[in-house]
């Protein structure tokens, strides 16, 4: 199965700042079928991208995802207060799917 | 507007069993797989099983694979998710999860707010 290694573990940063989270898949992701969801304490994840880079329905544009291959980024481009959170990424390209481990952004 | 609602979750014993239901609203069931998705207690996501639209294709994860059975009713509108023998390592809020057509293998699209399985003695 293909493993999703997300970095940094932990991101500190303030508000109006550009946070880049990184996700590397141990094998390259077939026609990046790579997602990114947001999950906040005591809530379900939230889908934010799929397809390495499409938005998500309500998903505000700050939110932009990049890369290919074996190489994904997720990029917020001006932190908002509401942006703190869990970070997970999500390839469904090969059986099974499978998740990174997460990176938690936290305030600075 | 989507709603996932699941329900059954509770505390078993190890090697007992629990079945989980997810009631579905707001969308044409039977067009989407639909997942179910854990998270153990302050750890990360795991994809445990999924069901195609029609139930003709299946997958489970291989920590699960033997003990647990997906199936659905779609004239219910209704997911399960049938646990055997359950052990501890299985305690986890248990979410359910639509994808966003009607093929396994895919992202998840909208989530329930989970219900948790505790496996202990």
């Amino acid at each position: 199965e293909i493993v999703l290694t997300q970095s940094p573990g932990t991101l500190s940063l303030s508000p109006g700042e550009r946070a880049t989270l990184s996700c590397r898949a141990s094998q390259s992701v077939s026609s990046s079928y790579l997602a990114w969801y947001q999950q906040k304490p005591g809530q379900a994840p939230r889908l934010l991208i799929y397809g390495a880079s499409s938005r998500a329905t309500g998903i505000p544009d700050r939110f932009s995802g990049s890369g290919s291959g074996t190489d994904f980024t997720l990029t917020i481009s001006r932190l908002e207060p509401e942006d703190f959170a869990v970070y997970y990424c999500q390839q469904y390209g090969s059986s099974p799917v499978t998740f990174g481990q997460g990176t938690k952004l936290e305030i600075k | 507007e989507v709603q996932l609602v699941e329900s059954g979750g509770g505390l078993v014993q190890p090697g007992r069993s629990l079945r989980l239901s997810c009631a579905a609203s707001g969308f044409t069931f039977d067009d989407y797989a639909m997942h179910w998705v854990r998270q153990a207690p302050g750890k990360g996501l795991e994809w445990v099983s999924g069901i195609s639209w029609n139930s003709g294709s299946i997958g489970y994860a291989d920590s699960v694979k033997g003990r647990f059975t997906i199936s659905r009713d779609n004239a219910k509108n209704s997911l399960y998710l049938q646990m055997n023998s359950l052990r501890a390592e299985d305690t986890a809020l248990y979410y359910c999860a639509k994808g966003p057509a009607a093929v396994l293998r895919d992202y998840f699209d909208y989530w329930g707010q989970g219900t948790l399985v505790t496996v202990s003695s």
